[in-house]
C-alpha cells in the first residue's frame, strides 16, 4: 500500500534558524513527489514537484530534494510568513491510480520573530 | 488565487439531512478531484473527473457519496443521509492529465450535528 510519512508533525523555529522537513515514501513506482503549502482554512497550494532521485527545486527560501526513498524540503533563515503546514504528496506510477495524490499528514511550521 | 471556487464554504446540518458542494474549476482543468479533509490529517482522495468522465472513486466513498461533473465543467459532491463522520472540509482542486500539480479551492467545511 502506497504510504507518506512526514516529519515531524510540529516544528518552531525562530526567525533566520534554518531547518528541513521530512517526507518518507513508499509507492510502487514513483511518478512524481509534491510539495504543497496549507494556510490555516485554506486549501494547499502548490510549491513543487520532483520526478526522479536528484532532483532540486528552489524557490524563494525554500528548497526540495529527492532520493529514492524520501524527500527533504529545507527552509533557510525562515520568516514568520512562512508558517503553514507543509504537505507532502505522491503520485504512483500505475495505470488505475495514475491520477490520484496520496499525502501526507504534514508538519505544522511556526516561525516566531 | 486559484480561480477554483467551491460553494457553500461553510455548512451545518443535521445528522440525516442531504447536502450538496458544488465546485467550479477554470475552464483549462479538464481533472477534477474532490478530496476530504479532517483536523492534523493530509487530504484524502475521494474521486476525480477527466471532463465529464469519472475515472476513479476511492473505497472512502460510500453508497451515500455521489459525484458529477456534467458537461466536464463544474461539478458536485453531494451526500446523502449526513453522519457525524461525514464533518470535514471537503477540497476540490482542478488539474491537467499527467500532472500532480492541482490547484484548489479554498474548501467547503461541513459540520453535522
Amino acid at each position: 500500500e502506497d504510504q507518506v510519512t512526514q516529519s515531524p508533525e510540529a516544528l518552531r523555529l525562530q526567525e533566520g534558524e534554518s531547518s528541513s522537513l521530512n517526507c518518507s515514501y513508499t509507492v510502487s513506482g514513483l511518478r512524481g513527489l509534491f510539495w504543497y503549502r496549507q494556510d490555516p482554512g485554506k486549501g494547499p497550494e502548490f510549491l513543487f514537484t520532483l520526478y526522479s532521485a536528484g532532483e532540486e527545486k528552489e524557490k524563494e527560501r525554500l528548497k526540495a530534494t529527492l532520493t529514492k526513498k524520501e524527500s527533504f524540503l529545507h527552509i533557510t533563515a525562515p520568516k514568520p510568513e512562512d508558517s503553514a503546514t507543509y504537505l507532502c504528496a505522491v503520485q504512483a506510477d500505475r495505470g488505475s491510480t495514475l491520477g490520484r495524490l496520496y499525502f501526507g499528514r504534514g508538519t505544522q511550521l511556526t516561525v516566531w520573530p | 488565487d486559484t480561480g477554483v471556487s467551491q460553494n457553500p464554504r461553510h455548512k451545518i446540518t443535521k445528522r440525516g439531512q442531504n447536502v450538496t458542494f458544488r465546485c467550479d474549476p477554470i475552464s483549462e482543468h479538464n481533472r477534477l478531484y474532490w478530496y476530504r479533509q479532517t483536523l492534523g490529517q493530509g487530504p484524502e482522495f475521494l474521486t476525480y473527473f477527466q471532463n465529464e468522465a469519472q475515472l476513479e472513486k476511492s473505497r472512502l466513498l460510500s453508497d451515500r457519496f455521489s459525484a458529477e461533473r456534467p458537461k466536464g465543467s463544474f461539478s458536485t459532491l453531494e451526500i446523502q443521509r449526513t453522519e457525524q463522520g461525514d464533518s470535514a472540509m471537503y477540497l476540490c482542486a482542478g488539474g491537467l492529465p499527467n500532472t500532480g500539480e492541482l490547484f484548489f479551492g479554498e474548501g467547503s467545511r461541513l459540520t453535522v450535528l
